[in-house]
């Protein structure tokens, strides 16, 4: 199984300014025949259902403010907001999709400094 | 706006087979694949496997000899059936749309459930 490992745990970040939350994969998840990348970003805010941020590791779901951003290759990635607002207190995780068992990380939660 | 409502028992005894239903309202569930997954207290998101609409299944190694999904597209559901269930099955099950294209094919999720809490115990 692939294991993806998250970091922070948890990070307080004051309002205006840029979260960073990071994802590593055990083994690469970029697939030499299309060089895509097979991770999604979800965040999940208490009493409502995950939310598809990211795909492709880069990919901005629809809907999605441009102040998510997700980046990175193979087996490290990163996903930003750029510009912290209150209704993105939450908590976020990755998953790749690169093989079967779909596998996720342990979860970043995103507070207001 | 798709939306997916997890519904079945809260408390289910040891060696007993949870069931769950899931309720995909705001669009059909033909032309998709449909998924279980799962967070027991404390610990990650687990994937416990998925379906599609036509039968097909896939689920994942570690729970696979005690998993069963269907789907019933006349009432536009899927169903999980965990068999021999201890403690270390308490967690809140969430069921989610998965979304599949291109190959080598895609898995990522794009609707979600609000979960629903499964305890296990006497």
């Amino acid at each position: 199984d692939i294991v993806m490992t998250q970091s922070p745990d948890s990070l307080a970040v004051s309002l205006g300014e840029r979260a960073t939350i990071n994802c590593k994969s055990s083994q690469s998840v970029l697939h030499s025949s299309n060089n895509k990348n097979y991770l999604a970003w979800y965040q999940r805010k208490p009493g409502q259902p995950s939310k598809l941020l990211i795909y492709w590791a880069s990919t901005r779901e629809s809907g999605v403010p441009d102040r998510f951003s997700g980046s990175g290759s193979g087996t490290d990635f990163t996903l930003t907001i750029s510009s912290l607002q209150a209704e993105d207190v939450a908590l976020y995780y990755c998953q790749q999709y690169y093989s079967i068992p779909l596998t996720f990380g342990g979860g970043t939660k995103v507070e207001i400094k | 706006q798709v939306q997916l409502q997890e519904s079945g028992p809260g408390l289910v005894k040891p060696s007993e087979t949870l069931s769950l239903t899931c309720t995909v309202s705001g669009g059909s569930i033909t032309s998709y694949f449909w998924s279980w997954i799962r967070q027991p207290p404390g610990k990650r998101l687990e994937w416990i496997g998925h379906i599609y609409y036509s039968g097909t299944t896939n689920y994942n190694p570690s729970l696979k000899s005690r998993v069963t999904i269907s789907a019933d597209t006349s009432k536009n559901q899927f169903s999980l059936k965990l068999t021999s269930v201890t403690a270390a099955d308490t967690a809140v099950y969430y069921c989610a749309r998965l979304f599949s294209s291109g190959w080598p094919p895609s898995y990522y999720f794009d609707y979600w459930g609000q979960g629903i809490l499964v305890a296990v115990s006497s």
